[in-house]
């Protein structure tokens, strides 16, 4: 049963730049025709996707957020890496890593809490 | 910015059924693309309770449906339960500047 599981700094001054990494178990990245998603959510707030990557590295970013997010994959380790530069307080959120299929994230991982803070 | 529009709450007792609704426009549910829901209960993670408008990944009970019709989409609950109290959002794909894949504004659900 593949699982997803998110990791990284919990607090990131602002203006910096915040670093995740999404490791997949239980199936290997690389032998599957999947895209992998990074998607967030504001405390008491909606979500909203950031970006996606398949796993010959070929990524798609929201409009919105595109000058600041790198996506990438390390299929070595079963990974698959967040970037966000230049960090504000509105980047607080929960992060969500996800397997895409048919157009719908059907596996989640269970999220990391990134606060945006001095 | 949610493209996708949901009534921020709906109720009802237990036993009951609930329909939550999902309006979109011509770039998303309108221009032929699928609609997904997902259900969040407090403090986790999404879950996929429907894809590709009407289809229930394994595990999920029977009592939740969905359909789809020009630009909207709409989850139905029947026979509500205490553990179905959550935030539900729908999901689609967009093909203006709104990115690509684009969820609802959520809607809470209470069991009264």
């Amino acid at each position: 049963q593949v699982q997803l599981q998110e990791s990284g700094p919990g607090l990131v001054k602002p203006s910096q730049t915040l670093s995740l990494t999404c490791t997949v178990s239980g199936g290997s990245i690389s032998t599957s025709s999947y895209f992998y998603s990074w998607i967030r959510q504001p405390a008491g707030r909606g979500l909203e996707w950031i970006g996606r990557i398949y796993t010959s590295g070929s990524t798609s970013y929201n409009p919105s957020l595109e000058s600041r997010v790198t996506i990438s994959v390390d299929t070595s380790k079963n990974q698959f890496y967040l970037k966000l530069s230049s960090v504000t307080a509105a980047d607080t959120a929960v992060y969500f890593c996800a397997r895409v299929v048919h157009r719908s994230f059907d596996i989640w991982g269970q999220g990391t809490l990134v606060t945006v803070s001095s | 910015q949610s493209v996708l529009t949901q009534p921020p709450s709906v109720s009802g007792a237990p036993g009951q059924r609930v329909t939550i609704s999902c309006t979109g426009s011509s770039s998303n549910i309108g221009a032929g693309y699928d609609v997904n829901w997902y259900q969040q209960l407090p403090g986790t993670a999404p879950k996929l309770l429907i894809y590709l408008n009407n289809n229930r990944p394994s595990g999920v009970p029977d009592r939740f449906s969905g359909s789809k019709s020009a630009t909207s989409a709409s989850l139905a609950i029947s026979g509500l339960q205490a553990e179905d109290e959550g935030d539900y959002y729908c999901q689609s794909y967009d093909i203006t500047l709104s990115g690509l894949y684009v969820f609802g504004t959520g809607t809470k659900v209470t069991v009264l």
